[in-house]
């Protein structure tokens, strides 16, 4: 089945750029979504369909999707950016979803 | 405002059975995919099972395949997941989400969770 690769944490200190990425093969032709989970809190979607935000979501965040790397950017980061964050793919061949293991982003 | 309002998770023994429920409100439930995803304490997220809006397609990940039934009453707009045999390694919160289309779009909307613990 298909993996998705995801560092276990990241560290970045205030007002800096958080990079997270997903690695996949192939991982392109496929489209990731990304999830903030906040302590003791359901998942939130914050991008869909590669790099599109749903209404409310800062646009300090943004996304990419290119060869086998999948990008989450967080620009100006803020303590209240601290939380897990998790991509997503869909397997349509086996209607299941993907989820990478998640990184844990530490506002230094 | 779309919300889940989940409820029937508890704590059992292993080989027991429970039902989770998961009621929709705020929007056309009918059509819309539906999903399972748990969470083990500690652990990342991870995809239980799917069911589509007419509720004729299912899927399960390997782990719960042959146990666990995801199902859905359009008339009462809720979603179900029937647990049997249950094993300390389901022990985890359950989620259910709600997809943006029919299935495999994006989960859009969370519920809660609600809490499985198996143990004896």
């Amino acid at each position: 089945s298909y993996v998705l690769t995801q560092p276990p944490s990241v560290s970045v200190a205030p007002g800096q750029t958080a990079r997270i990425t997903c690695g996949g093969d192939n991982i392109v032709t496929r489209s990731v979504n990304w999830y903030q989970q906040k302590p003791g809190q359901a998942p939130v979607l914050i991008i869909y369909y590669d790099g599109d935000r749903p209404s409310g979501i800062s646009d300090r965040i943004s996304a990419s999707n290119s060869g086998n790397t999948a990008t989450l950017t967080i620009h100006s980061v803020e303590a209240g950016d601290e939380a897990d964050y998790y991509c997503q793919v869909w397997e349509g061949d086996f209607k299941s979803w993907v989820f990478g293991g998640g990184t844990k982003v530490a506002v230094l | 405002e779309v919300r889940l309002l989940q409820s029937g998770g508890d704590s059992v023994q292993p080989g027991e059975s429970l039902r989770l429920s998961c009621e929709a409100s705020g929007f056309r439930f009918v059509g819309v995919g539906m999903h399972w995803v748990r969470q083990a304490p500690g652990r990342g997220l991870e995809w239980v099972s799917s069911l589509t809006g007419s509720g004729l397609t299912t899927s399960y990940a390997d782990s719960v395949k042959g146990r666990f039934i995801v199902s859905r009453d359009n008339s009462k707009n809720t979603l179900y997941l029937q647990m049997n045999n249950l094993r300390a390694e389901d022990t985890a919160l359950y989620y259910c989400a709600k997809d943006a289309g029919n299935m495999g779009s994006y989960l859009e909307y969370w519920g809660r969770g609600t809490q499985v613990t198996v143990s004896s």
